[in-house]
């Protein structure tokens, strides 16, 4: 079975602060993405990559950066925490369509 | 991203009925996904659809792909408290990514 964990499934900081979302799946899957979630919008992507150190530009990533040096790895970087990104984060692998989602985690920016 | 219709966007459901929900794009897509989510959790894959007229089961599910490639539906046949939960659509139109519908929340009817 695919298996992909993200490193918190609760986190609590304050603005300014820069946060790490770590992903790991252990499939060798090429792709990964990062999605948020909010109430009525569903999921929209803020990054993702095809290959280790390769990066593109999702929907909104506006504030985020990303970065993967290992295949396995995929990390979703809040420079400076802001309230309006206190969400769901969910990570994503895949080989070909099919996504396989980590159980996410819950972030709140006070 | 290409914007998905999903509706409805919540339904209440008691045990033993069926269900029924879709998606509808303007976009044509090559890949239909239906995802579920539980409280807490990720989301799960259900069904996938690759091709116009498919029709797909996966126990109580059925989805299938519109003919024009612009919209897809899934049903639950015989609904059991367990299937509350937060349904998503998502069409795949080129590369590896996803097009999210904004979730049909199914809750059980008190």
């Amino acid at each position: 079975d695919v298996k992909v964990t993200q490193s918190s499934r609760y986190l609590v900081k304050r603005t300014g602060e820069k946060v790490f979302l770590e992903c790991v799946q252990d499939m060798d899957h090429e792709n990964m993405f990062w999605y948020r979630q909010d109430p009525g919008l569903g999921l929209r992507l803020i990054y993702f990559s095809y290959d280790v150190k390769m990066k593109e530009k999702g929907d909104i990533p506006e504030g985020y950066s990303v970065s993967r040096e290992k295949k396995e790895r995929f990390s979703l970087i809040l420079e400076s925490a802001s309230t309006n990104q206190t969400s769901m984060y969910l990570c994503a692998s895949s080989e070909t369509y099919t996504q396989y989602f980590g159980p996410g985690t819950r972030l709140t920016v006070l | 991203g290409q914007q998905l219709n999903q509706s409805p966007q919540s339904m209440f459901i008691q045990e033993g009925e069926d269900v029924s929900m879709n998606c509808t794009s303007s976009s044509i897509f090559n890949t239909w996904l239906w995802y579920k989510q539980d409280p807490g959790e990720g989301p799960v894959l259900l069904i996938a659809l690759y091709k116009a007229g498919e029709l797909t089961s996966n126990g109580r599910l059925t989805a299938q792909f519109g003919i024009t490639r612009k919209d897809s539906f899934l049903n639950i046949s015989a609904s059991i408290p367990s299937d509350v939960g937060i349904y998503f659509c998502a069409g795949q139109l080129h590369d590896y990514k996803l097009s999210f519908g904004a979730g049909t929340t199914v809750t059980v009817r008190a």
